[in-house]
């Protein structure tokens, strides 16, 4: 069974510009989370969607960070303006439970 | 508010035995899990603790007292590739559906 994937592993933006990253989750997986994690913490949920419907995005900056999920499966996040405090690693998760979730690699922001 | 704490490191040797503790305050409380993440990965999922008791996968084990809101992750024989940072976590299903993650406790195994 393949896992969570995700695109780019690495992203290296200056300050005010736009960011993307891609997610796929595992197949037949409802649940699929994005999450920030700083270096030294524990991973913060920034939105939950169940199939492409959002559950939870109360910790989702919004007016700089947007995330969908077209079709049920896969999702994208986007930074826009990016910050220097947005350094962090951004993981994608699925689940079928929520209490056992699949991370993918993550992709490595570091923003100048 | 909602809040998980756990040690921030922990060492021992290779071979011997340690505790992680995590102590929680939530509600809507369903369960303890618990995830590993060594340097530069994605976290992987170690167990699940729904009810009071121990739960054992090999080397691993979990428990959880729903009374002391508190729960442990045992790990035995260690090896030198357990060490890796580990995170307790609560599936927060009352009033949102965020999981909470505590901040992780790096575990230092030492030859």
């Amino acid at each position: 069974e393949a896992g969570v994937a995700q695109s780019p592993r690495y992203k290296i933006i200056e300050k005010r510009q736009s960011v993307a990253f891609w997610c796929n989750p595992i197949s037949g997986h409802a649940t699929l989370y994005w999450y920030q994690q700083i270096l030294g913490q524990g991973p913060k949920l920034l939105i939950q969607f169940q199939n492409n419907g959002v559950v939870d995005d109360s910790q989702l900056p919004k007016d700089r960070f947007s995330a969908e999920r077209l079709k049920g499966v896969d999702s994208t996040l986007k930074i826009q303006p990016a910050k220097l405090e947005d350094s962090a690693v951004y993981l994608c998760a699925s689940s079928s439970r929520q209490e056992t979730q699949y991370f993918g690699p993550g992709t490595r922001l570091l923003v100048l | 508010g909602q809040s998980l704490e756990q040690p921030s490191e922990v060492t021992a040797v290779e071979g011997a035995i340690v505790q992680i503790n995590c102590t929680y305050q939530t509600s809507g409380f369903y369960g303890l899990s618990w995830y590993q993440q060594h340097d530069g990965g994605a976290p992987t999922f170690l167990s699940y603790n729904a009810l009071d008791g121990l739960e054992e996968t090999g080397r691993f084990s979990s428990f959880l007292s729903r009374s002391d809101s508190y729960g442990y992750l045992l790990l035995q024989e260690l090896q030198m590739k357990d060490s890796a940072s580990y995170f307790c976590a609560v599936p927060n299903r009352g009033g949102g559906f965020k999981t909470i993650f505590g901040a992780g406790t790096r575990l230092f195994v030492k030859a």
